[in-house]
């Protein structure tokens, strides 16, 4: 688990306030995910960078703004949240994304409280 | 449509006795396969997966699942529970289109008493 480390562990925000979550992995791979856990749903994805292009933004709100400035690190930029966006923010690595073999590696969370 | 779904929210067990988590899914082409497991304030831990090959697939921690291709499940199993088994497991199905996709269930709660 310590491949893949996320900063802050918990962020507690207002509606107007602007946050950074941050996402490092130390496997040397290839692609980064970011995830969104609430209670009792699935996991959502929310956005895929493949050596850091973005190839998947699913339907997520202008509200969260990924950046990926390389294939280690990955950031998302939070403003002007609602609180129903309150979850576990879930990032994930892997190594060889175009492959049916390939494994997700996560991360511990950040838990986001929007008051 | 690409889903999972895991008809359990919760499982009981006693230490020592066998474990079954439920898992069903639903793909359009080959499917693949993963089980999760997530510890209080945690992400989810990687346990095994099934790409192709032999449908007893072994992973972490003495874990393993079936595929079954005709009733379309990966139920995950193990002889013997552990109250350290306590934990949120998920079960995932990979977009055969598009290998970033994941599919998650939505999670079962396994409880191990001692």
């Amino acid at each position: 688990e310590t491949g893949v480390t996320q900063t802050p562990r918990h962020l507690v925000m207002g509606m107007t306030n602007k946050k950074s979550l941050k996402c490092e992995q130390h496997l040397g791979h290839n692609a980064m995910y970011w995830y969104k856990q609430s209670a009792k749903k699935p996991l959502e994805l929310m956005f895929v960078y493949n050596f850091k292009e973005q190839t998947e933004n699913n339907s997520v709100p202008s509200r969260f703004s990924p950046e990926c400035p390389n294939s280690s690190h990955l950031f998302l930029h939070l403003h002007t949240l609602q609180p129903e966006d309150s979850a576990l923010y879930l990032c994930a690595s892997s190594q060889r994304p175009a492959e049916s073999t390939d494994t997700q590696y996560f991360g511990p969370g950040t838990r986001l409280t929007v008051l | 449509a690409q889903s999972v779904a895991q008809p359990e929210d919760q499982v009981n067990v006693a230490e020592g006795n066998p474990l079954t988590v439920k898992c069903t899914y639903s793909v359009s082409g080959n499917p693949y396969l993963f089980w999760y497991v997530q510890y209080p304030n945690r992400g989810l831990q990687f346990l095994l997966k099934y790409i192709t090959g032999d449908n007893l697939v072994k992973g972490s921690y003495g874990f393993e699942a079936e595929f079954n291709k005709s009733q379309t499940s990966f139920h995950l199993k193990k002889p013997s529970a552990l109250v350290s088994d306590s934990a949120l497991y998920f079960c995932a199905v990979r977009n055969s289109n598009n290998f970033n996709k994941f599919y998650f269930g939505s999670g079962t709660k396994l409880n191990v008493k001692p």
